[in-house]
């Protein structure tokens, strides 16, 4: 398996434009989580879905940040308007409940907003 | 809310040095225990994990890890450092509940510098 992929790896943007990433969980994982890193705040959980079904988005920063599953292999977070706070790395990890909270994660997308 | 705490926050070694991060969380219940690596401009990979049984676990590169119950500790460890051992490490710590999902905390992560 590829692993977990994610893309773009890298996005530059400027501040108020629409930012979307994009990400692949690993075949036949049930469980996607979206995560932020920053070097003030640490790594922190956005939103994680379950069989494609978001159940708790309390990690979501602002209603300008959304996130969707449609389908067991894709998932998008967008973030509409960006600002430069919004600089960060974006992981995306994927899991197997079989594995028990064993979480795969992806390269990550490192997003600057000017 | 659990937390999980990782006091230390940069540690640097010298090579053959021994090492000890610590891990203390706050969940009182039953939990699945982690350590996660992240090489500098990597992804967070898996190093050593705990569900039950023996509470010393060994990882990989050497690495391994105690479960202490009673202080809600996971300590993780090695006897010999490497230069290639420089990275950000994170534990990370699931409750297990009646819901049955597997829902981490992760520390803040712990910086390691080691020089040749």
């Amino acid at each position: 398996d590829a692993g977990v992929i994610q893309s773009p790896r890298h996005e530059v943007t400027e501040m108020g434009q629409e930012v979307t990433l994009r990400c692949k969980p690993i075949s036949g994982h049930n469980s996607l989580f979206w995560y932020r890193q920053t070097m003030m705040r640490g790594l922190e959980l956005l939103i994680y879905f379950n069989n494609n079904v978001p159940i708790d988005d309390s990690g979501m920063p602002e209603d300008r940040f959304s996130a969707k599953m449609p389908n067991a292999s894709f998932s998008t977070l967008k973030i509409q308007p960006s600002e430069p706070r919004d600089s960060a790395v974006y992981f995306c990890a994927s899991s197997l409940r079989e594995e028990r909270g064993e979480q795969y994660f992806g390269p990550g997308t490192r997003l600057t907003v000017t | 809310a659990q937390s999980v705490s990782q006091h230390n926050h940069h540690v640097i070694l010298s090579e053959a040095a021994s090492l000890e991060l610590g891990c203390n969380y706050s969940y009182g219940g039953t939990v699945n225990l982690f350590w996660y690596v992240q090489y500098p401009g990597q992804h967070l990979q898996l190093l050593l994990k705990y569900f039950s049984g023996d509470p010393l676990v060994k990882g990989i590169k050497g690495f391994e890890a105690e479960f202490i119950k009673s202080k809600f500790s996971f300590n993780l460890r090695k006897p010999s450092v490497q230069w290639s051992d420089t990275a950000e490490y994170f534990c990370a710590v699931i409750p297990l509940s009646s819901g049955g999902s597997y829902i981490p905390t992760f520390g803040r992560g712990t910086s390691l510098i080691v020089h040749p």
